[in-house]
């Protein structure tokens, strides 16, 4: 299988404050994972690739100091929205791509998803 | 012009009727496609993937490739009520290294009525 969990699935935050999100890979290692946001009735926006033991590489006019993300494991991503505005209101979604050997295929799975609602 | 296009929709078929879905893309290097559902308020998931030209079954989807003509298609045979959702083309454009970026077209959007 190739099975990805997000948590949390759902927060609700006030203004100001930071959120984390967590990407795991449950029965695979991954190398590289993604962060996506998607608004209502858009398709996915690749926001940034996460790499294990280096920086993430966002995408343009994603910033990066304000999406932290942190890949300390072959399964585990982190991504942090820090201070959190209502227009940060969004469906966040991660995906990975299961390693074969030494590389990874390109093939991502995908989480089930956060919904950040920025108050 | 967009790297990877599909048809909004809604498409609309009757239960039991093949659903045809389709997309192009405009990187000619481009080795791996892929189709996502997804289901409003959910995550996509992976439905298959395809590589080289021609026709790859599983199930009742049939994904088709054409490289020549930059197009790859989605076919549903039987198509269930439950197939109702927004159906998500994916191009590697990098040649299908390890790096893995996935290009998304914007969705077409099924509706199977029994």
């Amino acid at each position: 299988g190739a099975v990805v969990s997000q948590h949390p699935s759902r927060v609700i935050c006030k203004s100001g404050t930071s959120v984390k999100i967590e990407c795991r890979s449950l029965d695979f290692q991954a190398t590289t994972m993604f962060w996506y946001r998607q608004f209502p009735k858009q398709s996915l926006m690749l926001m940034a690739t996460s790499n294990e033991g280096s920086k993430a590489t966002y995408e343009q006019g994603v910033e990066k100091d304000k999406f932290l993300i942190n890949h300390a494991s072959l399964t585990l991503s982190t991504l942090t929205v820090t201070s959190a505005h209502p227009e940060d209101s969004s469906f966040y979604i991660c995906s990975a791509s299961k390693m074969t050997g030494t590389s990874n295929t390109d093939t991502q799975y995908f989480g089930p998803g956060t919904r950040l609602t920025v108050l | 012009q967009k790297e990877v296009e599909q048809n909004s929709g809604p498409l609309s078929v009757p239960e039991g009727a093949i659903a045809s879905l389709n997309c192009t893309y405009s990187d000619r290097v481009s080795q791996s496609f892929f189709w996502y559902r997804q289901y409003s308020g959910k995550s996509p998931e992976l439905i298959m993937s395809i590589y080289s030209n021609g026709d790859k079954e599983d199930g009742r989807f049939t994904a088709q490739l054409n490289k020549a003509s930059q197009y790859v298609s989605l076919l549903i045979r039987d198509s269930q009520p439950s197939d109702s959702a927004t159906y998500l083309c994916a191009v590697n454009p990098a040649g299908g290294t390890s790096y893995g970026k996935l290009t998304f077209g914007q969705g077409t959007i099924l509706t199977v009525h029994p």
